[in-house]
């Protein structure tokens, strides 16, 4: 079966601009993740779902970001008023059992704010 | 946000030598994993351990749960240009199901 896949897989947008990020996660996988990573750095942990549970968004950095999944499928993460500060790749990954660190990432978004 | 300390931040070495590289925090973890990524790609899963002490290896990959919980090693034997990439440990406790909290990555770059 395919992977976790993203859309688009590369982005530049003006300072200020709202930006969709789009993740499909592998199919039968109720977990799904998504994490920032700066150029050069590790990886921050951004937001989970699980299910139909309430998502822990512990990691959202400002009230600019913002992610909704629909059931166990798509996933979108969406940045308002972009800042410069914002740009990274943005990485989407799911797992087969909740809360499993053996998480499966796409291919990330790379955001440039210009 | 919090990550794991890991070392050598980078390092070039010969086709063929063996490398290792490790991950330390501050705070126990209770699952630490390795992970490996190539440029432009996502993050791959190499090893998962899930108890203090447990050696687990994957192919030419060594990987232990230090006995305090936090730390971790990955050893590579006779390295191969395909092993060029930036590898991440990766550490997750119990109550904390949904997050993973990641090194600061160890790029290895092999000389033939």
């Amino acid at each position: 079966g395919a992977g976790v896949s993203q859309s688009p897989s590369n982005k530049v947008t003006e300072k200020g601009k709202d930006v969709e990020l789009r993740c499909d996660p592998i199919s039968g996988h109720t977990a799904l993740y998504w994490y920032r990573q700066r150029l050069g750095q590790g990886l921050e942990f951004l937001i989970y779902f699980q299910g139909n549970s309430a998502p822990d968004k512990s990691g959202l950095p400002s009230d600019r970001f913002s992610a909704e999944r629909t059931g166990e499928s798509v996933s979108t993460l969406t940045i308002q008023r972009t800042q410069q500060e914002d740009s990274a790749v943005y990485l989407c990954a799911s797992s087969l059992a909740p809360g499993s660190g053996e998480q499966y990432f796409g291919p990330g978004t790379r955001l440039t704010v210009t | 946000g919090q990550q794991l300390n890991q070392s050598p931040q980078s390092m070039f070495i010969q086709e063929g030598e063996d490398v290792s590289m490790n991950c330390t925090s501050s705070s126990i973890f209770n699952t630490w994993l390795w992970y490996k990524q190539d440029p432009g790609e996502g993050p791959v899963l190499l090893i998962a351990l899930y108890k203090a002490g447990e050696l687990t290896s994957n192919g030419r990959l060594t990987a232990q749960f230090g006995t305090t919980r936090k730390d971790s090693f990955l050893n590579i034997s006779a390295s191969i240009p395909s092993d060029v990439g930036i590898y991440f440990c990766a550490g997750q406790r119990y109550g904390t199901a949904s997050k993973l909290t990641f090194g600061t990555g160890t790029r290895l770059q092999v000389m033939l």
